[in-house]
């Protein structure tokens, strides 16, 4: 069965600081992974999405790294701001078949920035 | 660009009346999909339709849950009777292009409470 753990499942941390998020899957045939903001009240914006063949990928102060071998990413914050506080989702997409795409999602992590 | 619009935003009901979430796709966009948020369970597919044609409701919890999709550019997901349980963030999705990214754009939400 697929899945996706996110872990810590929520985290306080003080404006300025960075801050490490983790997500371990498994999903296969694994096709992409995707990392979401979701700020209260709204719906999950795309935030990165890595491919197989790809180790690192930024966005900013968002850094995302992926590890196809051990199946582990992780979401790596820089200088957080308030604006940072929602929670992170992460998303893994399996191919299955027909050109149809299976998502798993994890059940994110809630991260509050704190003056 | 206005992206994915659900309405209405908030809905309160009492336990046994029918409820109604609607969904404005992003024009162009093929597929759309229906998602369920909760603390517990966090984004759950309850169905999805491509070019207006229901390919997967797997997802739905029961026959009391019903969606349609009558042309592109509206979908429905009906609850009759409600009940407490179905309390939840219930998105909208569509897969496509949209802005600067390629992939799923959310709508808002509506945050049902079912008393």
């Amino acid at each position: 069965k697929n899945q996706v753990e996110q872990s810590p499942q929520s985290l306080i941390i003080l404006e300025g600081k960075n801050c490490t998020l983790q997500c371990n899957y498994t999903v296969s045939p694994f096709s992409n992974l995707r990392w979401y903001k979701q700020d209260t009240g709204r719906g999950p914006v795309s935030l990165t999405i890595m491919t197989f063949s790809e180790n690192t990928k930024s966005n900013g102060r968002y850094t995302a790294t992926l590890d196809a071998d051990t199946k582990q990413s992780s979401l790596h914050i820089t200088a957080s701001q308030l604006s940072d506080s929602a929670s992170y989702i992460c998303v893994v997409s399996a191919y299955s078949g027909a050109g149809s795409y299976q998502l798993t999602f994890g059940k994110g992590t809630k991260l509050s920035v704190i003056p | 660009d206005a992206g994915v619009i659900q309405s209405p935003r908030h809905e309160v009901t009492e336990m046994g009346q029918e409820v109604t979430l609607r969904c404005k796709p992003i024009s162009g966009h093929n597929s759309l999909f229906w998602y369920r948020q909760t603390m517990m369970r966090g984004l759950e597919l309850l169905i999805y339709f491509n070019n207006n044609v229901p390919i997967d409701d797997s997802g739905m919890p029961e026959d009391r849950f019903s969606a349609k999709m009558p042309n592109a550019s509206f979908s429905t997901l009906k609850i009759q009777p409600s009940e407490p349980r179905d309390s939840a963030v219930y998105f909208c999705a569509t897969w496509g292009r949209h802005l600067t990214d390629y992939g799923y754009t959310f709508g808002s939400g509506t945050r049902l409470t079912v008393v």
